[in-house]
This record gives structure tokens, C-alpha cells and sequence, in this order.
């Protein structure tokens, strides 16, 4: 099946600071979204982006499906950032197959 | 409701038992899925349903694990004799995605999980 890698697995960062989380693929896919899980486990959809650009707010994320990788950007980053970030990706017309995920703590 | 509905949000159950997992999607959803969790973890898919089509049942770990859907929208995920190596959180989600052809904008909407502990 599909691999989905995503880097870093951990990453500590001072509030207000930058940060860029990466996913990488092993195959073409046809839907790629981004998951933020809060502390308390609660899963929220970011983006689905299988490929191109978007900004919600301080977020934002592109795709580049030709070289498959995706990359979510946070800005100003806040504590309530906190949690962890997953990437999934699905194949054809199936079901999506999720990243190990990111673990982002924001200090304040 | 607004959003995917899961129940109980905790269960303790003790080797052995059989345990019953319930999951009310977004209201017109015709894609149901369900995924488990372990502590520290990733996601693991377990099944998916699509509309009236026959299940994807390719992540299910065992046959003491199984999940049906009434009427096209609750779902019971049920798992017999659980062990402890059962107990994470299972997570349901479910999306808009077309039934025929198309792909269209089908987000993924998790509900808050049920945390299964097997002791």
C-alpha cells in the first residue's frame, strides 16, 4: 500500500515563531487532507488539498502532487496550536491512509 | 446533529466480553468510516462504507471484529471477546463524497472517538 512519511515527528516552538510540517508519498494520489488533533484527542479537518494552494487564517498549505509532497505552514504560531498533525492521503477510489503525524508543542 | 456523533465516549470492559460501539454521522453523509487509535499512535483504518455498496472490510484486524450500518446512515462497530491489545480509542468519521463517479470536495469529519480499555 501507500507510504505516507511526515517530518519532523516532534517539534517544540517558542509562541509566535514559524514552523513548516512536511508529508511526504510514495504514489499519486487523488485526495490528500490535513487533520489537527487537539490535546483532548479531538480530530478537526484543516485542508483537503490533493494539490495547489490554501490559506485559512494563519494557515496554510500546498501540495505539489507531481513530486509528491505536501507542506502545511504555520505563522505566529499560538499555544492553542498545540496537538498533533496528520497528513492522509487515499488512492483511487478507496479510503485515506494517515501519517504517523507531527507532534507540535507551542511554549509559551 | 451538527456533527459525527459517537457513543459511549468511554467503555471498560473486561476480557472476554463482547463490546458494541455506536457512530451517528453528519446528517446526508453518505460515506462512512471507522478508524482505531493506540496511544501515541497513528490512525489504523478499520472499514469503510459507501452508501448502499458492500463494505470495505480490508482493515479489520480479525474476524472478532465487525460493523454494520442501518439505513444507510448509524453504524455499530462490534468486537467479540475483546482482548486487551483491543483497547485505543475508535474513531468514526464520515464524509460527503459522491456515490457515482465524480470525487468533488469530501472532507473527512471525525467525531470526539470511544476509548475501549479491555482489562
Amino acid at each position: 500500500g501507500i507510504q505516507v512519511e511526515q517530518s519532523p515527528p516532534d517539534l517544540i516552538l517558542q509562541e509566535g515563531a514559524n514552523s513548516t510540517l512536511r508529508c511526504n508519498f510514495s504514489d499519486s494520489v487523488n485526495n490528500l487532507q490535513w487533520f489537527h488533533q487537539n490535546p483532548w484527542g479531538q480530530l478537526i479537518n484543516l485542508f483537503y488539498i490533493p494539490s495547489g494552494t490554501k490559506q485559512n487564517g494563519r494557515l496554510s498549505a500546498t501540495t505539489v502532487a507531481t513530486e509528491r509532497y505536501s507542506l502545511l505552514y504555520i505563522s505566529s504560531s499560538q499555544t492553542t496550536d498545540s496537538g498533533v498533525y496528520f497528513c492522509a492521503v487515499e488512492q483511487g477510489y478507496s479510503t485515506l491512509t494517515f501519517g504517523k503525524g507531527t507532534m507540535l508543542l507551542v511554549s509559551p | 446533529g451538527a456533527g459525527v456523533s459517537q457513543s459511549p465516549s468511554n467503555k471498560v470492559t473486561e476480557k472476554g466480553k463482547d463490546v458494541e460501539l455506536r457512530c451517528d454521522p453528519i446528517s446526508g453523509h453518505t460515506a462512512l468510516y471507522w478508524y482505531r487509535q493506540s496511544l501515541g499512535q497513528g490512525l489504523e483504518f478499520l472499514i469503510y462504507f459507501q452508501g448502499n455498496s458492500a463494505p470495505d472490510k480490508s482493515g479489520l484486524p480479525s474476524d472478532r471484529f465487525s460493523a454494520e450500518r442501518t439505513g444507510g446512515s448509524v453504524s455499530t462497530l462490534t468486537i467479540q471477546r475483546t482482548q486487551q491489545e483491543d483497547s485505543a480509542v475508535y474513531l468514526c468519521a464520515s464524509s460527503s463524497r459522491p456515490l457515482t463517479g465524480g470525487r468533488g470536495n469530501s472532507p473527512l469529519h471525525f467525531g470526539n472517538g470511544t476509548r475501549l480499555t479491555v482489562t
